[in-house]
């Protein structure tokens, strides 16, 4: 009965190589999100997904693309992975928001750990 | 864009005292202040939120307050105790994305 699940937890890779983490909401949510939270803890949003289209896309370069094949599920692809991509990666699902924002659900997360 | 700018970075108390942490943000359009608490190796989760027509929210031992004038935003949690050792987020939101503080490290000792 999880809510927002992550796979994989825990991902340590070789630079240079690309890797997927998928996402699965079960909540009937319409909003999707992408984050990152560095060593320092900082969250930063990356993109979100509005019933399977893109809204957000905060200058992450390129390397990173996210999909959405429906409305529950957000992937994120990395290509050609840098040390700094090193993090842990968060999804998060919360009901559209329009005029009336609201509470953003977040996944376990997934630790990414490039060498 | 939205700028929020939280402090203390750190902060230690004695268990059954209070703690109290402080947000600011830049847009005067945001409408919608939520706190969420990560524990070590968790996920963050939501503990209290507000919005931008109420001054006060309380949930037992958690408050939060908003000045939307001087834009300011606050998180009170009286009694502590130690299992509220975490790091907590402010994060303030119009209506596309929510912009986060740069969390508050919680240290309550016994």
């Amino acid at each position: 009965d999880t809510a927002v699940s992550q796979t994989p937890k825990y991902l340590v890779t070789q630079m240079g190589n690309d890797k997927s983490i998928k996402c699965e909401q079960n909540l009937g949510h319409d909003t999707m999100y992408w984050y990152k939270q560095d060593s320092k803890k900082f969250l930063k949003i990356m993109f979100s997904y509005n019933n399977k289209e893109l809204i957000i896309n905060e200058t992450v370069p390129n390397r990173f693309s996210p999909k959405s094949p429906d409305k529950a599920h957000l992937n994120l692809h990395i290509n050609s992975l840098e040390l700094g991509d090193s993090a842990v990666y968060f999804c998060a699902s919360s009901q559209a928001g329009g005029s009336s924002y609201n509470e953003q659900f977040f996944g376990p997360g997934t630790r990414l750990t490039v060498l | 864009g939205e700028n929020v700018e939280q402090h203390p970075s750190t902060l230690s108390v004695q268990e059954g005292d209070s703690a109290v942490i402080k947000c600011t943000y830049s847009d005067s359009a945001s409408n919608y202040f939520p706190w969420y608490k990560q524990e070590l190796g968790k996920r963050p989760q939501l503990i209290i939120d507000i919005r931008s027509n109420v001054g006060e929210k309380k949930d037992q031992r958690i408050a939060v307050t908003l000045n939307k004038t001087a834009k300011h935003f606050s998180l009170h949690i009286t009694e502590t105790q130690p299992e509220d050792s975490a790091v907590y987020f402010c994060a303030a939101s119009t209506t596309d994305k929510l912009i986060f503080g740069t969390g508050t490290r919680l240290q309550v000792f016994p």
